[in-house]
Parts: structure tokens; C-alpha cells; sequence
């Protein structure tokens, strides 16, 4: 079947930009996770939605990072005045029993 | 807070040679560990897991791994390798009460001819 898919698989954009990636998880998982992976480092949780709520997001970096999944399918992450620190590939994993967790392709997100 | 070391950042090695990437975690308390392979410009692909039971897991590709409690490691060995195998592997531990998982900085295989 269909595995976790993520749009755009790159993105560019201007610092101060305002950026909306997306995740479509794996059909029936109910856990959607986003992780941010920096050059030359592991991936780092960033939020964590059970259904439709963010059961955690302690791993946000701050304000300017928000995250929805208004019908518990769906996820999109949002970045307000991006900054080129920024820059990363952001993942998306999901999971049905909460013990395997299967990644996306990611999208490669690049601030000028 | 739970920390996953992965001691080589790079192995290189020629092709048909066994080779031993090495983990370990923090934490003493009961963990799930995972093994993930991420080929250049892809994401994460899961290699194996250890949830519990025996200590000796295999996965695919010929892999597998042990879980050693009491010295926090999971290392993960192939007898003989192909130049496929050239990726980049990444540990990871899940700690029963928290959903994410935390992931070592990684370990570059190199398989030479």
C-alpha cells in the first residue's frame, strides 16, 4: 500500500517568508509525528498528534513553528518569517500502534 | 533525557567484509530500539526493531542486532556486505510513556570493491 507521502519534496524560499509543508500519513495510522533532520545530524522530534490533537509538541524550537491536523489524516506544518537556521529536511513519520513509526520521503526546506 | 550515541560517524569497508555499527542509549529503564537506513536523498526506511523477548533480532537485508541491557547497546552486524548497503544508518530508542523517538547522530557505511 501507499506509504507516508510529503509535498513539496523541495521548497525555497526568502528569509521572513512564511512556509506551509504538508503530510499525508500512511491511511488508518491514527499517530502523526514531525521531525526535523539539520545537515550532518539524526532527525529531532519536533510535535507529535494523536487524532486530531498535539498530544506533544515540546520539541517545537519556538514560536514560529505551528502544526494542524484538523481531521486526523492530514498534516501540515507552518513556519512564520523563516529564518536560515531554518533550513533542514523536515520529516514525517506515522504509526498505528504507537511502537514502529515509518517514515516520508521529507521535504528539503532551503532559506535564502 | 534519553541520548543515543553512535560512536563512528564513518565506516568504511570492502565489499564481502563483516561490519559492526555501533549504539548506545542512556536510559536503564525499558526501551524499544530501532535500526533505520536512510539511502542519499530518501528518507528513513526501518532496518529492524527490538520490542521485547529475544535479544537477538533480525531484520532485513540480511541484518540484525542484540540488545544488551546491561551494557545499553545495540549494535548492528551483517556478516558480509554488498556495495548496496552504502547509506547511512541511524539508532533510535522509543522509552515506554513518550512517543518520540530520539535518534543518534548516524554512522556513514562505506562499502568499497
Amino acid at each position: 500500500g501507499a506509504g507516508v507521502s510529503q509535498t513539496p519534496s523541495n521548497k525555497v524560499t526568502e528569509k521572513g517568508k512564511y512556509v506551509e509543508l504538508r503530510c499525508d500519513p500512511i491511511s488508518g495510522h491514527t499517530a502523526l509525528y514531525w521531525y526535523r533532520q539539520s545537515l550532518g545530524q539524526g532527525p529531532e522530534f519536533l510535535i507529535y498528534f494523536q487524532g486530531t490533537g498535539a498530544a506533544d509538541d515540546s520539541g517545537l524550537p519556538n514560536d514560529r513553528f505551528f502544526a494542524v491536523r484538523p481531521e486526523g489524516s492530514v498534516s501540515t506544518l507552518k513556519i512564520q518569517r523563516t529564518e536560515r537556521g531554518d533550513s533542514a529536511v523536515y520529516l514525517c513519520a506515522s504509526s498505528l500502534n504507537q511502537d514502529t513509526q515509518y517514515f516520508g520521503p521529507g521535504t528539503r526546506l532551503t532559506v535564502l | 533525557a534519553q541520548s543515543v550515541t553512535q560512536l563512528d560517524s564513518q565506516v568504511p569497508v570492502f565489499e564481502e567484509a563483516p561490519v559492526e555499527l555501533r549504539c548506545n542509549y542512556s536510559s536503564s529503564v525499558s526501551v524499544y530500539l530501532f535500526w533505520y537506513v536512510q539511502y542519499p536523498n530518501q528518507g528513513l526506511q526501518l532496518l529492524l526493531k527490538y520490542l521485547s523477548g529475544s535479544t537477538l533480532v533480525k531484520g532485513i537485508n540480511g541484518f540484525e542486532a542484540e540488545f544488551n541491557k546491561s551494557q545499553t547497546s545495540f549494535h548492528l552486524r551483517k556478516p558480509s556486505v554488498h556495495i548496496s548497503d552504502t547509506a547511512e544508518y541511524f539508532c533510535a530508542v522509543h522509552q515506554g510513556g513518550s512517543e518520540k523517538l530520539v535518534f543518534g547522530k548516524g554512522t556513514k557505511l562505506t562499502v568499497n570493491p
